[in-house]
């Protein structure tokens, strides 16, 4: 069965420090994953997805087939990133329609 | 583009009762995915709306159920609602065709059952 693991429900790290958000996957086909965030008082919203394979606010995420695993990475942590932080798998249902599995998430506090 | 709406913000309701959550897309999306979040959890698919049908639905029991209009917005509905169904409902809109069918999310209806 396609499921997200986030292993890590709360992370805390100091302003300037690495931040890793972990996340693994069980899919059997070709994945398609997504980091979404959810600052306080506001919607869910796609952060990056790995298709792009692009720098958001300087967050990256590499997949890696071999682990399946999709961890979100930023060098350098800013207090604006404190958010809930979600890992989803986007798969293929019936055609021409896809199902978003999400993960449990991760509550990133960065403190001062 | 107001993004995607939903209404109302919050509801209260009590053990038994029916209610009616709404969902107004993203303009340009034709498609309409229905989620429970419960607290502390990630969103849970409910189902999926393209062309005013029911595409996919998740491990949700008949109790729920849904409608997709002309316009493409779209309606949950629970009924016979029990403790267990409170929790946030988030609609999420996407474009068929689109890219990697981004989901677009509302900010979520709060429903209470009491």
């Amino acid at each position: 069965a396609q499921r997200v693991t986030q292993p890590e429900k709360l992370l805390s790290v100091f302003k300037g420090a690495p931040v890793e958000l972990k996340c693994n996957y069980s899919y059997s086909g070709s994945p398609e994953l997504f980091w979404y965030v959810q600052y306080s008082r506001q919607r869910l919203q796609l952060l990056l997805r790995h298709i792009s394979r692009e720098s958001i606010k300087g967050f990256t995420a590499d997949l890696n087939k071999g682990e399946t695993s999709f961890h979100l990475k930023k060098p350098f942590a800013q207090e604006e990133d404190s958010a809930m932080y979600y890992c989803a798998l986007l798969y293929p249902i019936i055609q021409g329609a896809q199902k978003l599995v999400f993960g449990q998430g991760t509550r990133l506090t960065i403190n001062p | 583009d107001a993004g995607v709406t939903q209404s109302p913000t919050h509801l209260i309701k009590t053990r038994g009762q029916q209610v009616t959550l709404r969902c107004s897309p993203k303009s340009g999306h034709d498609t309409v995915s229905w989620y429970q979040q419960a607290l502390g959890q990630g969103p849970q698919f409910i189902f999926q709306y393209y062309e005013e049908e029911e595409r996919q639905r998740g491990n949700f029991p008949d109790r729920f159920s849904g409608h997709q209009f002309p316009n493409y917005s779209s309606e949950l509905n629970v009924n016979a609602l029990l403790l267990g169904d409170s929790a946030l409902y988030l609609c999420a809109s996407s474009f068929t065709s689109g890219r990697a069918n981004e989901q677009f999310f509302g900010p979520g209806t709060r429903l209470t059952v009491l």
